[in-house]
């Protein structure tokens, strides 16, 4: 495979945190990202990391180290829409991204 | 349209036939791309166009060919289907994924092949 990996599945419950880790090999790496994708939908973008550190927006973050070769999505305050998978994808050398099988995140009540 | 567009939405087709995939987007990205996502594993690129007139190929292009005769359309043709081509099929563009820009997807077309 192309060396990015992601839990098959999480479950988590309404209101509280949940944190979906992401970690990947690579010679060429030019920034990370996060994708939303519902079922029988196509993808929704979330977030984009090029440098260390967090990006915050609204409920969901999003973290990077680029020397562990790890990033991660955390979604706070859970709502029961929430439920999808979440895919990370790194933009590889040649500027093409590389995809994480993605996370299915199921919320319960 | 404000987007990107894909036809057929479903499409169950014999072994051996001939089918193309349309998908036109009216954002004036300059890139474009094809994905197939299967259970399991993560969406795979088949073929990309940086520009219209240029293309190539990505992880799984064998069986398929595309063109990019101007910015709004890039179809993707499969010449002689197999089931292994049973899949979903997502059209992407971007305004350059080298700036940080985020790729937008396509309703997806969901292909059987028997």
């Amino acid at each position: 495979g192309q060396n990015i990996d992601q839990p098959t599945e999480m479950t988590a419950t309404e209101g509280a945190i949940v944190q979906i880790n992401c970690t990947y090999q690579t010679s060429g790496f030019n920034g990370l990202f996060w994708y939303q994708q519902h079922a029988g939908e196509a993808p929704t973008f979330l977030s984009y990391n090029v440098l260390d550190g967090l990006e915050e927006k609204g409920r969901f973050s999003s973290f990077l180290s680029r020397s562990k070769g790890y990033s991660y999505l955390l979604l706070k305050e859970l709502q029961m829409k929430d439920s999808a998978s979440y895919l990370c994808a790194y933009l590889n050398s040649n500027y093409q991204l590389i995809w994480g099988a993605g996370t299915k995140l199921i919320i319960k009540p | 349209i404000a987007g990107i567009t894909q036809a057929p939405t479903s499409q169950i087709l014999a072994a051996g036939r001939r089918m193309t995939l349309r998908c036109t987007q009216d954002m004036r990205h300059n890139a474009m791309y094809w994905y197939r996502q299967d259970l399991g594993l993560g969406l795979r690129l088949i073929h990309y166009s940086n520009t219209a007139g240029t293309t190539g190929k990505g992880e799984v292009p064998d069986g398929y060919s595309v063109s990019r005769a101007n910015t709004d359309d890039f179809p993707l043709t499969l010449a002689s289907a197999v089931p292994s081509q049973t899949s979903v099929y997502f059209c992407a563009s971007s305004d350059g994924l080298d700036r940080g820009h985020e790729q937008f997807f396509g309703p997806g077309t969901r292909l059987t092949v028997l």
